[in-house]
């Protein structure tokens, strides 16, 4: 069965700093992984996808994500953070099995951004 | 990005009652739709998944006769919380996805407070 691991339950960063997000997944024959962003009380918003092609994406908000195949990774980068950014993140990988498909996300990491 | 609607944002039943939530895709159709429980700080636990016009697959370790859902149509999903109880408080999601488009759409969520 395909598993997300976000290792990386709280980041503190401050304002205008770097910030990297780590998520790993299992490995499979293809995948697609997705990043998502949760505000406190609301659903999730898709930051950015990885479906085949390029390995490094783009996505919302400046953030952008390399998918490395031989690592099984898929971390989520931003150069400069704001305080807005402050949130809860999720990786994600669709499953499909036996033609029916499912979304299994990881823990979740909480990014802090300090001023 | 597609819009998925929630309905309603908070919810505060008495125990042994029982609580409907809604989920709807405005502009396009889902054919499959997903429900997540939430903990407080936790990720996303998929309770179950559900095809327009099928009885839902649930997760091993979900009561199905507790949590009724229903997908009668290609833009709306049910789930009713039955003979509700205070440890079945919680923050419950709705998503959904549509055939070719390879990620799910959330919806705002649902808190649902059992006194």
């Amino acid at each position: 069965a395909q598993s997300v691991t976000q290792l990386d339950s709280q980041v503190p960063v401050f304002e205008e700093a770097p910030v990297e997000l780590r998520c790993n997944y299992s490995s499979s024959v293809s995948v697609y992984l997705f990043w998502y962003v949760q505000y406190p009380n609301q659903g999730l918003q898709l930051l950015l996808k990885y479906l085949s092609g390029s390995t490094l994406v783009k996505g919302i908000n400046g953030f952008e994500a390399e998918f490395n195949k031989s690592q099984t990774s898929f971390h989520l980068r931003k150069p400069s953070v704001h305080i807005s950014d402050t949130a809860e993140y999720f990786c994600a990988v669709r499953s499909t099995t036996s033609g029916t498909y499912k979304y299994i996300f990881g823990t979740g990491t909480r990014l802090k951004v300090l001023a | 990005g597609a819009v998925v609607s929630q309905h309603p944002s908070r919810v505060i039943c008495k125990s042994g009652t029982s609580v409907k939530i809604e989920c709807r895709s405005l502009d396009f159709q889902a054919t499959t739709m997903f429900w997540y429980r939430q903990f407080p700080k936790q990720s996303l636990m998929l309770m179950a998944t559900s095809n327009e016009g099928s009885k839902a697959t649930y997760e091993q370790g979900v009561e199905k006769d507790k949590f009724l859902i229903n997908h009668a149509s290609l833009t709306l999903s049910t789930l009713t919380v039955t003979s509700a109880h205070p440890e079945d408080s919680s923050f419950y999601i709705c998503s959904a996805a549509s055939q070719g488009v390879s990620e799910a759409f959330f919806g705002q969520g649902t808190r649902l407070t059992v006194v």
